[in-house]
C-alpha cells in the first residue's frame, strides 16, 4: 500500500505558539486528504480534510496547507492550547476500496 | 447516538486461545474496516468489508479472520492469538461512495496475549 510519511513522531509546544506537524505521500492518485486527532483512551476522530483542488483550509484554529507539486500537505495549530494535546494522524485516499493510509501519527503536546 | 460500538474494550488471553472482538455500527454504513495501533507504527489496516459477505484484506491481515454475515456487524476473529498479537484495536465505518471517506472509529479494544 502506498505510505504516508508523517513528522514529526512527537512536537513539544508552548501554550498559545503554533503546532505544525507534515506529511508528505507518493501516490497522485491520492485526492482526500484528511487529518485525525486521538486523544487518549478514545479513537481517532475526523479533525479537518482537504483536496486537491485548493491549497489552504482553514476551520477555526486549524490550517491544512496543501502543496500539490511537492506532495506535501501539513496541519497548523495556531494559539495551541493545552486541550489540543493529542496524537495526530493525517491520512490519503484515492477513493479506492482500502479507504485511508495513515501516517505513523504525531504525539502532540502544549505545555501550559 | 451515532457510533461504533467493540466489545470487548479490554481483554488479557494466552496464546491460542481462539477470540472475538465484536464491532457493532448504528449508522448504516456500507464499509467497515480495522486497524491495529501500534507505537511509533500508526494505524495499520488488518481487513475491511465494503459490503455483507464483501471482504478483503489490509496490509496486515495475517493470524485475523473476519466476516460480514450483517451490515452493522463486522468481528474479528484471532483464531490462535500471539503475544504478535498485543496491540490496540480499532473498529470504524463510514459511507462507501464518492466523496464518503469520513470514518468513525469505536474505542479501541487493548487486547494482551501472554
Amino acid at each position: 500500500q502506498q505510505q504516508v510519511k508523517q513528522s514529526p513522531q512527537s512536537l513539544i509546544v508552548q501554550k498559545g505558539g503554533i503546532s505544525i506537524i507534515n506529511c508528505a505521500y507518493e501516490n497522485t492518485a491520492f485526492d482526500y486528504f484528511p487529518w485525525y486527532q486521538q486523544f487518549p483512551g478514545k479513537g481517532p476522530a475526523l479533525l479537518i480534510a482537504i483536496r486537491p483542488d485548493v491549497s489552504e483550509k482553514k476551520e477555526g484554529r486549524f490550517t491544512i496547507s496543501f502543496n500539490k507539486s511537492a506532495k506535501q500537505f501539513s496541519l497548523h495549530i495556531m494559539d495551541s492550547q493545552p486541550g489540543d494535546s493529542a496524537t495526530y494522524f493525517c491520512a490519503a485516499s484515492g477513493g479506492g476500496a482500502d479507504g485511508l493510509t495513515f501516517g505513523k501519527g504525531t504525539h502532540l503536546i502544549i505545555q501550559p | 447516538e451515532a457510533q461504533v460500538t467493540q466489545n470487548p474494550r479490554y481483554l488479557i488471553t494466552v496464546t491460542g486461545k481462539k477470540l472475538t472482538v465484536t464491532c457493532s455500527q448504528n449508522m448504516n454504513h456500507e464499509y467497515m474496516s480495522w486497524y491495529r495501533q501500534d507505537p511509533g507504527l500508526g494505524l495499520r489496516q488488518i481487513y475491511y468489508s465494503m459490503n455483507v459477505e464483501v471482504t478483503d484484506k489490509g496490509d496486515v491481515p495475517e493470524g485475523y479472520k473476519v466476516s460480514r454475515k450483517e451490515k452493522r456487524n463486522f468481528p474479528l476473529i484471532l483464531e490462535s492469538p500471539s503475544p504478535n498479537q498485543t496491540s490496540l484495536y480499532f473498529c470504524a465505518s463510514s459511507f462507501w461512495g464518492p466523496g464518503a471517506n469520513v470514518l468513525t472509529f469505536g474505542a479501541g479494544s487493548r487486547l494482551t496475549v501472554l
